[in-house]
């Protein structure tokens, strides 16, 4: 079945980076364009980046442009998220998201989540 | 990319209906037909339950429907019931080929 699994996630020092990753199976994953997106304790899900189904795309969050570079391999079945210089506002539970729509947000399948923590 | 907007919470009574909105711009939601709608149940993941501003995913209740009008998407639930209870999101693809999600909305069943 279609599954995407997240993992990288941990406490983190502010000012450190850290290196998501999402193991797609199920599906052939280099067909789709793939989203990041989190979600702050208690709070709503926020966009943070997306990109196309080759690599040949990419776009961010205002929030996080800079600071933030999605990535994937498409022989590995994997999507990463790099995040730079972390900061306390970082502080979220991460999905990663299959579009069945190559940018539209048809976001059909997400994985379950990993937590990130910045904390001192 | 501001937040589109959403009402904090609704509440409905098992078998009425409820609608639920989210209102942009005409850069997002007012300029493209990429409106999505996700249910999300505490602790788990969002799940996708209208595309394309009102397309069902597959295997979605025909008891959930989506509309828009100038810069207002709007989901509507039918014939309320309790596993219904959740927290309620919409989308939309913007002008900069980039994604904005509104702030979310508590569906309440009483």
């Amino acid at each position: 079945q279609v599954q995407l699994v997240e993992s990288g996630g941990g406490v983190v020092q502010p000012g450190r980076s850290l290196r998501l990753s999402c193991a797609a199976s199920g599906f052939t994953f280099s067909s789709y364009a793939m989203h990041w997106v989190r979600q702050a304790p208690g709070k709503g899900l926020e966009w943070v980046a997306l990109i196309w189904y080759d690599g040949s795309k990419k776009y961010y969050a205002d929030s996080v442009k800079g600071r933030v570079t999605i990535s994937r391999d498409n022989s590995k079945n994997t999507l990463y998220l790099q995040i730079n210089s972390l900061r306390v506002e970082d502080t979220a539970v991460y999905y990663c998201a299959r579009d069945l729509s190559s940018g539209g947000g048809r976001n059909d399948c997400w994985g379950q989540g990993i937590l990130v923590t910045v904390s001192s | 990319q501001s937040a589109l907007t959403q009402p904090a919470s609704v509440s409905g009574s098992s078998g009425q209906s409820i609608t639920i909105s989210c209102t942009g711009t005409s850069s997002d939601v007012g300029g493209h037909n990429y409106v999505s709608w996700y249910q999300q149940h505490p602790g788990k993941a969002p799940k996708l339950m209208i595309y394309d501003v009102s397309d069902r995913l597959s295997g979605v209740s025909n008891r959930f429907s989506g509309s828009k009008s100038g810069n207002t998407a709007s989901l509507t639930i039918s014939g309320l019931q309790a596993e219904d209870e959740a927290d309620y999101y919409c989308s939309s693809y913007t002008s900069s080929s980039t994604l904005v999600f509104g702030g979310g909305t508590k569906l309440t069943v009483l």
